[in-house]
């Protein structure tokens, strides 16, 4: 059974940096095939794409966020980690990490989702 | 404003089909059959509904069902069902990133 748990603050400061980590279950990030992807979703909004890694530790971004966006993974531990810097308002969101088959390459789907974290950002 | 342009909210009595559309261009939807569809209720984790186009994953109703036409995909709902009220996410690959469509609220009258 595969589970993913996202943790990390609740609240950060303008200018500060974030930083998420996402800890799963049932799966290994070193098996052929396998990704962990972040998507955010503003309070109301819709969702949105920030970043990829791959099992053999290729990383993808989205082009808008890519500047201020570091995805890593640490296999032995069954984390991804995410770092966003110069956290900003309009960055306020939940923040999801989810599992990837990567059946084909460009075949970026999400089959498995963590509960999510909100992350606030205000002085 | 979401790459991927889909009707703000659908409607549909208990029983009936509904269709929610989600357009795109030959960059994204029409490009690639890497089309998945997320259901997600208040508060909630989005769900995987359908990928790759047309595929359900285990454990999802056969009522939906998903196609694709040019640069527009489609999920159909079937035999509308109460559980089914919520919030529905298209996406596509669109060139080594994911694009997300800003949803419809569908609504089970």
């Amino acid at each position: 059974q595969i589970t993913l748990k996202e943790s990390g603050p609740t609240l950060v400061k303008p200018t500060q940096t974030l930083t998420l980590t996402c800890t799963f279950s049932g799966f290994s990030l070193s098996t052929s095939g396998v990704g962990v992807g972040w998507i955010r979703q503003p309070p109301g909004k819709a969702l949105e794409w920030l970043a990829l890694i791959y099992w053999n530790d290729d990383k993808r971004y989205s082009p808008s966020l890519k500047s201020r966006l570091t995805i890593t993974k640490d296999t032995s531990k069954n984390q991804v980690v995410l770092t966003m810097t110069n956290m900003d308002p309009v960055d306020t969101a939940t923040y999801y990490c989810a599992h990837s088959p990567l059946r084909f390459p460009g075949d970026w789907y999400f089959d498995l989702w963590g509960r999510g974290t909100l992350v606030t950002v205000s002085s | 404003q979401s790459a991927l342009t889909q009707p703000p909210s659908a409607s549909g009595s208990p029983g009936q089909s509904v269709t929610i559309s989600c357009t795109g261009t030959s960059s994204d939807v029409g490009g690639y059959n890497y089309v998945s569809w997320y259901q997600q209720h208040p508060g909630k984790a989005p769900k995987l509904m359908i990928y790759e186009v047309s595929k359900r994953p285990s454990g999802v109703p056969d009522r939906f069902s998903g196609s694709k036409s040019g640069n527009t995909a489609s999920l159909t709902v079937s035999g509308l069902q109460a559980e089914d009220e919520a919030d529905y996410y298209c996406s596509s690959y669109a060139g080594s990133k994911v694009v997300f469509g800003g949803g419809t609220k569908l609504t089970v009258l």
